[in-house]
């Protein structure tokens, strides 16, 4: 299956400030996706990220506090705007092969100063 | 609105024992579900998964059992190794859509 390559693999950031993580993949994928996990919680579901065009974001999720790029088919990247420290999370991007299950990176732990 | 629920947080076992996580569920639209095994500092790696086709699903030391009309399945894990200690968290999505809803996870510590 294909590896994923998250980075960073942990910040601590200033309230107000923004910060974006990348997810690459070795080889190209149809389907990629952004989770979160707040402390204690379970992964939830931020957004498809889409080749070329807009994401798909959950509810409860904009595009304006966590805009997504995704330029070609093994490449995706995710930013948290506006940090507060309800932020505090790990941040996870995932992919889906054909016939395969989603997959995850070892994700992004971010802290909120 | 929590649709897949994991309770009883935490579970000890005996190495050699049965380990048994429980998972319920109330999206009755789900009809894929997933276990994932998670390591401190690292991604969740795919565990089994099972179709709503079927009530059980093996692989080598992992079963998992599903009770559609319960809205309910677990994982067992038989014998269970000291290596098995680690986060399992269930996972299911809807009509081969590929978003996942995820339990909030079950520690498991096997003890020597």
């Amino acid at each position: 299956s294909a590896v994923i390559s998250q980075k960073p693999s942990r910040d601590i950031c200033q309230r107000g400030t923004s910060l974006t993580i990348q997810c690459q993949v070795d080889s190209q994928v149809t389907m990629m996706f952004w989770y979160r996990q707040q402390p204690g919680q379970s992964l939830t579901l931020i957004a498809t990220a889409n080749q070329g065009s807009e994401a798909t974001y959950e509810s409860g999720f904009v595009i304006d506090k966590f805009p997504i790029s995704r330029p070609n088919l093994t490449f995706s990247t995710l930013t948290v705007s506006n940090l507060s420290p309800e932020d505090s999370s790990i941040y996870l991007c995932s992919v889906r092969e054909p016939n395969q299950p989603q997959h995850f990176g070892d994700g992004t732990r971010l802290s909120i100063l | 609105d929590q649709q897949v629920k994991q309770n009883s947080p935490s579970l000890s076992v005996q190495e050699g024992r049965i380990s048994i996580l429980n998972c319920d569920y109330t999206n009755s639209m789900f009809d894929y579900f997933l276990w994932y095994k998670k390591y401190p500092a690292e991604g969740p790696t795919f565990l089994i998964s099972i179709s709503s086709i079927k009530d059980k699903n093996e692989d080598g030391r992992f079963t998992v059992f599903l009770n559609k009309s319960a809205k309910h399945l677990s994982l067992h894990i038989v014998p269970s190794q000291p290596g098995d200690s680690a986060v399992y968290f269930c996972a299911a999505s809807a009509g081969g859509n590929n978003r996942l809803a995820f339990g909030k996870g079950n520690q498991v510590v096997v003890i020597p």
